[in-house]
């Protein structure tokens, strides 16, 4: 069964360092999407990709947060430098197309910021 | 701007009951309302998917019901075991195709 895949796993930096996370979604899904979820509440949306372009990233921390979908497959996500307010899951989803489709989570990266 | 509420945060219920998961939700104007299981410390797991011209579906064990009227829908567990212990989140999609979560509701199943 086709999977969204997420590396790493876990990620521990000390404050200040760069950091970068790798989604690859299911084939053929053309809408990508990055959320933060801290222990205890919902996912919060990042960023929002329709094929290789940002559809929404209002929510994303720009002055230290980078995403890219360069070809439109896998994607990537930056932070520089990182806080210890960043420490989170940060999940990936993919799906065929932005409205009434089910959304596919990755199993996630769990970042520890020191 | 569509909230999504779950009530209660937390719930204890012994092995074998039947239970029910409460969202709410603001706005009605939303294409579905996914179900989502979540274990510690790991990512979602999608359970069930309501369109908004749909009123419920079912999946093992697992109903869910959707009333876009009141803004609600149940997650109605059958024969609880204690592998179903997790936590539940829903979520609703909006306008702009996007999923507004709840905080989801942390159940665990008593053996």
């Amino acid at each position: 069964e086709a999977e969204v895949a997420q590396s790493p796993r876990y990620k521990i930096t000390e404050k200040s360092q760069a950091v970068a996370f790798w989604c690859d979604p299911i084939s053929g899904h053309a809408t990508l999407y990055w959320y933060r979820q801290i222990l205890g509440q919902g996912p919060e949306l990042l960023v929002q990709f329709q094929d290789e372009s940002v559809v929404d990233d209002s929510q994303l921390p720009k002055d230290r947060f980078s995403a890219e979908r360069l070809k439109g497959v896998d994607s990537t996500l930056k932070i520089q430098p990182a806080e210890l307010g960043d420490s989170a899951m940060y999940l990936c989803a993919s799906t065929l197309s932005g409205k009434n489709n089910e959304q596919f989570f990755g199993p996630g990266t769990r970042l520890t910021v020191l | 701007k569509q909230e999504v509420t779950q009530i209660p945060a937390a719930l204890s219920v012994p092995e074998g009951e039947n239970l029910v998961l409460n969202c709410s939700f603001t706005d009605s104007a939303i294409y579905n309302l996914q179900w989502f299981r979540q274990d510690p410390g790991k990512g979602l797991t999608s359970l069930l998917l309501i369109q908004s011209s749909q009123r419920e579906q079912t999946s093992g064990r697992l109903n869910a019901s959707l009333d876009k009227s009141s803004g609600r829908s149940t997650l109605y567990i059958a024969a609880s075991q204690p592998g179903d212990s997790a936590t539940y989140l829903c979520a609703a999609t909006d306008s702009n195709y996007q999923l507004i979560w709840g905080a989801g509701t942390k159940l665990i199943i008593k053996p």
